[in-house]
């Protein structure tokens, strides 16, 4: 089955260390994005990748970083320059051309101590 | 710039009464709509998206919604309320061109017996 997949589900970490989120699509999508979720606040890009080796900001890149260094996989590393990093995480892929119509991962639950 | 506002971040209906949650955006471009839904701790699922064919769309789950340029909407209805469509539900807008959605708040719905 083709999908997006995230790992891991739920991830602890303690306050001032980076850690890596993971994904992974086997769509065959060009696009790939990161959003942050808290509550109330509905989704806010972090940043998006088009095509390989390219990525942009989004409305919150600070105290983020990507890659993308091969067109199934956009790690997104949190750094501890952010500062409330607590929050879901999920991440998306699209055909840029198909009406930006956007697949969801399941997301990762991320708990800075 | 394109933006979406969704209206109430709370609906309580009974099973079986009628839903109704609001979407209005607002787009220099015609727009690409969207109603994703969203379980608790997964990630989003598309419902149903409108692409300028017919204004009114059909979804899963038995859920439509109807585009209205002059009233600038679109709303998500469902004749009849289940238990299970308690969730979260989000509307969304093609950013136009920038192959970005731009994402309202959200709009929690509870159903009770």
């Amino acid at each position: 089955d083709g999908g997006i997949t995230q790992s891991p589900k739920y991830l602890f970490r303690k306050e001032g260390q980076n850690v890596t989120l993971s994904c992974e699509q086997n769509l065959n999508h060009d696009a790939m994005y990161w959003y942050r979720q808290d509550p109330g606040q509905g989704l806010r890009l972090i940043y998006y990748s088009q095509i390989v080796n390219d990525f942009q900001k989004g409305d919150i890149a600070e105290g983020y970083s990507v890659s993308r260094e091969k067109k199934e996989s956009f790690p997104l590393t949190v750094t501890s320059a952010q500062k409330n990093p607590t929050a879901f995480y999920l991440c998306a892929s699209s055909i840029p051309d198909d009406y930006n119509e956007q697949f969801f991962g399941p997301g990762t639950r991320l708990t800075v101590l | 710039a394109q933006s979406v506002t969704q209206l109430g971040s709370h609906v309580s209906v009974s099973e079986g009464a009628l839903v109704l949650l609001r979407c209005n955006y607002s787009s220099s471009v015609p727009p690409y709509l969207f109603w994703y839904v969203q379980y608790p701790n997964q990630g989003l699922q598309l419902l149903l998206k409108y692409t300028s064919a017919a204004t009114l769309v059909k979804g899963i789950n038995g859920f439509e919604a109807e585009f209205k340029k002059s009233e600038t909407s679109f709303h998500l209805t469902k004749p009849s309320a289940h238990m299970s469509d308690a969730a979260e539900y989000f509307c969304a807008v093609d950013s136009g061109g920038y192959n970005k959605l731009i994402f309202g708040a959200g709009t929690r719905l509870a159903v009770h017996p």
